[in-house]
């Protein structure tokens, strides 16, 4: 089982569509949770960490289940900007590792 | 802002060839990381460093080796390279372990 899973998409959603995506991971050591997102043959940039109780910048909200084991970005509003492959990336129980999914990918459509 | 600079984007060597990709980062972040990206297995931790002269091997070291002289440099060697060694890697840098992770632009190696 990999230790942080993403269903891979790609979520073809139209302009001003939610859209949410869901990652589950393994380890229930893990203590940081991260968003990044991708654009295509660019490196990945922090989207989001991901706290406890949730939080929220502008029209993206990250959520944390910790019981469950997974976690959730949720972008309102979708613009044609906002296509990307979006990585939910975890650290590994009480190292430095960080492990990444594979990503989803998100199209937006005009 | 943070900025993590790698020394080619776009390199094309040999098979067998001695490759170094370097990695310099200006934040006086303690931690450095490199990664290949390949589609569909994502991003894998080939080696990272939590200090100077100090290294530890990631997920896939085999074939690799790196050195960290500098706290802002962080070179990964490849003494042969083979043609499965072709990929996007990437070098990434954090302030503390588990923390955020700043990616420099990727070096995309093609190994004939």
């Amino acid at each position: 089982r990999k230790e942080v899973e993403q269903d891979p998409g790609p979520f073809n959603v139209p302009e001003g569509a939610t859209v949410a995506f869901n990652c589950t991971y393994s380890n229930s050591a893990s203590q940081s949770f991260f968003w990044y997102r991708q654009d295509c043959r660019k490196e990945p940039k922090l989207l989001m960490s991901v706290y406890s109780s949730g939080n929220e910048d502008g029209r993206f909200t990250a959520q944390l289940n910790r019981a469950s084991q997974y976690i959730s970005l949720l972008i309102r509003d979708s613009k044609l900007s906002d296509s990307a492959t979006y990585l939910c990336v975890v650290n590994s129980g009480n190292t430095g590792k960080l492990i990444f999914g594979q990503g989803t990918t998100l199209q937006v459509k005009p | 802002d943070v900025k993590v600079t790698q020394s080619s984007r776009y390199l094309v060597k040999r098979t067998g060839e001695k490759v170094f990709l370097e990695c310099v980062q200006d934040m006086d972040h303690e931690n450095m990381f490199w990664y290949r990206q390949d589609p569909g297995l994502g991003l894998r931790l080939i080696y990272f460093s939590y200090d100077v002269k100090m290294k530890e091997k990631g997920d896939i070291p085999e074939g690799y080796s790196v050195s960290r002289e500098k706290k802002e440099r962080f070179s990964l060697i490849l003494e042969s390279a083979s043609t499965n060694q072709t990929s996007m890697y990437l070098c990434a840098s954090s302030p503390l372990p588990k923390d955020t992770q700043y990616f420099g632009p990727g070096t995309r190696l093609t190994v004939l």
